[in-house]
């Protein structure tokens, strides 16, 4: 079955700090992947998406996220972090075909924590 | 408007009890899904469904019982549930089911089961 890891369960950084948040999926097939955020007390938002064309997405809020096909990951990154960026963060692929067609697969997440 | 609302916000029941969550969403999408979240736990699709037609079940125990009576709302019936089941609820939808279709949340049901 497919699945996907997110490499840090727990990241602390300060502001201004740079940020790079990995994904890798198991999945031979075409993919659609994504990252959601979640931040305290909200609901999960759509941060960034990938289809196909570029391999490098830029998403909202400056994140942006480089897809490696021959790595089978698809990394999240901002060059400089706020304070409002705490938020916990999943790595989610969509798979093509077969009986999970639809099916969205979320990674285990990485909580952020940002100190001012 | 991408918009997805739910209802209750909490809820509390009993294991012998039976009681709905509610979803609605105005934005004319054709797919909408039910996820559970445990804590610290990523999401884990539980239904899907396509133009009012349930296309996908993981394997959920039958205490849980989709329903979409049409292309707005979705239901999740709950009946003799077990303290396990204790988690968040989220619904989602998409325009369609297609690979290009982002889903997009509401901010859940969190269910606890005493």
């Amino acid at each position: 079955a497919q699945s996907v890891s997110q490499h840090n369960h727990h990241v602390i950084l300060s502001e201004a700090a740079s940020l790079e948040l990995g994904c890798n999926y198991s999945y031979g097939g075409t993919v659609n992947l994504f990252w959601y955020v979640q931040y305290p007390g909200q609901h999960l938002q759509l941060l960034l998406k990938y289809f196909s064309g570029d391999p490098l997405v830029k998403g909202i809020k400056g994140f942006e996220a480089e897809f490696i096909k021959s790595k089978f990951s698809f990394n999240l990154r901002k060059p400089s972090v706020q304070w409002s960026d705490t938020a916990e963060y999943f790595c989610a692929v969509y798979l093509a075909g077969g009986t999970s067609y639809g099916k969205l697969t979320f990674g285990q997440g990485t909580i952020l924590t940002v100190h001012p | 408007d991408t918009e997805v609302t739910q209802t209750p916000k909490h809820l509390v029941m009993g294991m012998t009890n039976k009681k709905s969550l509610k979803c609605e969403q105005h934005m004319g999408h054709r797919a909408m899904y039910w996820y559970k979240q445990k804590a610290k736990k990523p999401p884990e699709l539980m239904f899907v469904y396509s133009y009012e037609k349930l296309s996908i079940n993981e394997s959920v125990p039958s205490r849980f019982s989709p329903e979409c009576p049409n292309s707005s709302l979705l239901n999740l019936h709950l009946h003799a549930l077990q303290p396990e089941d204790s988690a968040l609820y989220l619904c989602a939808s998409s325009q369609n089911r297609a690979l290009t279709d982002t889903q997009y949340f509401g901010p859940g049901t969190r269910l606890t089961v005493l």
